[in-house]
């Protein structure tokens, strides 16, 4: 099983920062299968971007992922109130998946 | 708009069974999706808990792989969860998810959730 580590577990910023949110896998991930959502409190997860690097519909282009192997990073380039939240990465591998275990963006 | 929506009990007593089932709407649970059920227990990240096909074919989670069964029911477009010997470990939000795999893969859209709460 690929275990995703995140780092750092939980990171306070101001509105207009920067955010920086890393995700690390224990062995090779395929690109095309890692993934990252945005958790608010008491909401279901939201798809943020897919295949490493790709945003998914309707998401602000002040979000962006990179990263391969087994190093995968998501950039907030300028917080909004609403980007305060928990971002989880998960990977897919043929038949078994796992998320990471989040890292919670708060308001500094 | 495809919705999801989880329903079923809310309260299973310790040992017992935990069922749920996941109405689709807006997509047809015949096509080429993977449709999935991830939880999360209270101030905790997600685990997914498994998987199923349109064909029947099932993936679980090696860590709940004895206890859990995932059946689709095409008539009904919709699929359910099947959780045995529950303990208060199990007490988490159920989300129904539906999973796209292909050249990428993702989960989206997903239910809003159903807390079930294992307790006497």
């Amino acid at each position: 099983e690929i275990v995703l580590t995140q780092s750092p577990g939980a990171l306070s910023l101001s509105p207009g920062e920067r955010a920086t949110l890393s995700c690390r896998a224990s062995q090779t991930v395929i690109s095309d299968y890692l993934t990252w959502y945005q958790q608010r409190p008491g909401q279901a997860p939201r798809l943020l971007i897919y295949g490493a690097s790709r945003r998914a519909t309707g998401i602000p282009d002040r979000f962006s992922g990179s990263g391969s192997g087994t190093d995968f990073t998501l950039t907030i380039s300028r917080l909004e109130p609403e980007d305060f939240a928990v971002y989880y990465c998960q990977q897919y591998d043929t038949s078994t998946l796992t998320f990471g275990p989040g890292t919670k963006v708060d308001i500094k | 708009q495809v919705q999801l929506q989880e329903s079923g009990p809310r309260l299973v007593e310790p040992s017992g069974t935990l069922s749920l089932t996941c109405a689709v709407s807006g997509d047809s649970i015949i096509n080429t999706h993977y449709w999935s059920w991830v939880r999360q227990a209270p101030g905790n990240g997600l685990q997914w808990i498994g998987h199923i096909y349109l064909t029947g074919k099932t993936n679980y989670n090696p860590s709940l792989k004895s206890r859990v069964t995932i059946t689709i029911d095409r008539s009904k477009n919709q699929f359910s969860l099947t959780l045995t010997s529950v303990t208060v470990a199990d007490t988490a939000v159920y989300f129904c998810a539906r999973m796209l795999v292909g050249a990428y893969s993702w989960f989206d859209p997903w239910g809003q959730g159903a807390l079930v709460t294992v307790s006497a």
